[in-house]
């Protein structure tokens, strides 16, 4: 089965430091991952994604992302950290069916920056 | 363009009562998705479309609940009867191949409540 894991529910980190949020995924073949963000009472937003290439993916607000193919591990990572980037972040992974694709998400892992 | 559109932001409603909530998708997208957030599960896909056509309907809770997608772009989920543990966020998101990552995009969400 496909599927995606956020081991951590919440991940508390002071302003400027750097920061990561962990994903690990299973699925058969090639995976596309995806990291989404959630600000409160707002839908998802796309941050940055993986298909192919380089393993350093690079995306929005500065943030970016290292595949991990040996690890089946997609980490969400950000230099120095900024007290706007408390959110919830969410991680997908597309699977698919016949021929169309479904995201399938992690139970998500809430962000706390403290200034 | 304006982005998914969701109607209504927030409903409140009594138990047993018929809840429609509304989706106008992305225009060109052909992959239309309902999702379910609630601090206990989480996000649940709930059904989605592939050109208008229901392509896994599977984490439909139960009867009561039903999805339709009669053109490109509307789409509603009907909730009849409700009840309490319905309450929860839902989000309509699209998405297309064509626009060179499948990303999905989202709705700011529905907040229904039921008493």
């Amino acid at each position: 089965a496909q599927s995606v894991a956020q081991p951590e529910d919440q991940v508390n980190v002071a302003e400027g430091n750097p920061l990561t949020v962990k994903c690990t995924y299973s699925v058969s073949g090639n995976p596309y991952l995806f990291w989404y963000v959630q600000y409160p009472n707002r839908g998802l937003q796309f941050l940055l994604k993986y298909i192919t290439g380089d393993n350093l993916v690079k995306g929005s607000y500065g943030f970016e992302a290292e595949f991990n193919k040996s690890q089946t591990s997609f980490h969400l990572k950000k230099p120095s950290a900024l007290v706007s980037d408390s959110a919830l972040y969410f991680c997908a992974v597309r699977a698919r069916m016949d021929s169309s694709y479904k995201l399938i998400f992690g139970s998500g892992t809430r962000l706390l920056v403290r200034p | 363009d304006a982005g998914v559109i969701q109607s209504p932001r927030h409903e409140v409603t009594e138990m047993g009562q018929e809840v429609t909530l509304r989706c106008k998708p992305i225009s060109g997208h052909n992959s239309l998705f309902w999702y379910r957030q609630t601090m206990m599960r989480g996000l649940e896909l709930l059904i989605y479309f592939n050109n208008n056509v229901p392509i896994d309907d599977s984490g439909m809770p139960e009867d009561r609940f039903s999805a339709k997608m009669p053109n490109a772009s509307f789409s509603t989920l009907k909730i009849q009867p409700s009840e309490p543990r319905d309450s929860a966020v839902y989000f309509c998101a699209s998405s297309s191949k064509h626009t060179g990552g499948d990303e999905a995009f989202f709705g700011q969400g529905t907040r229904l409540t039921v008493v």
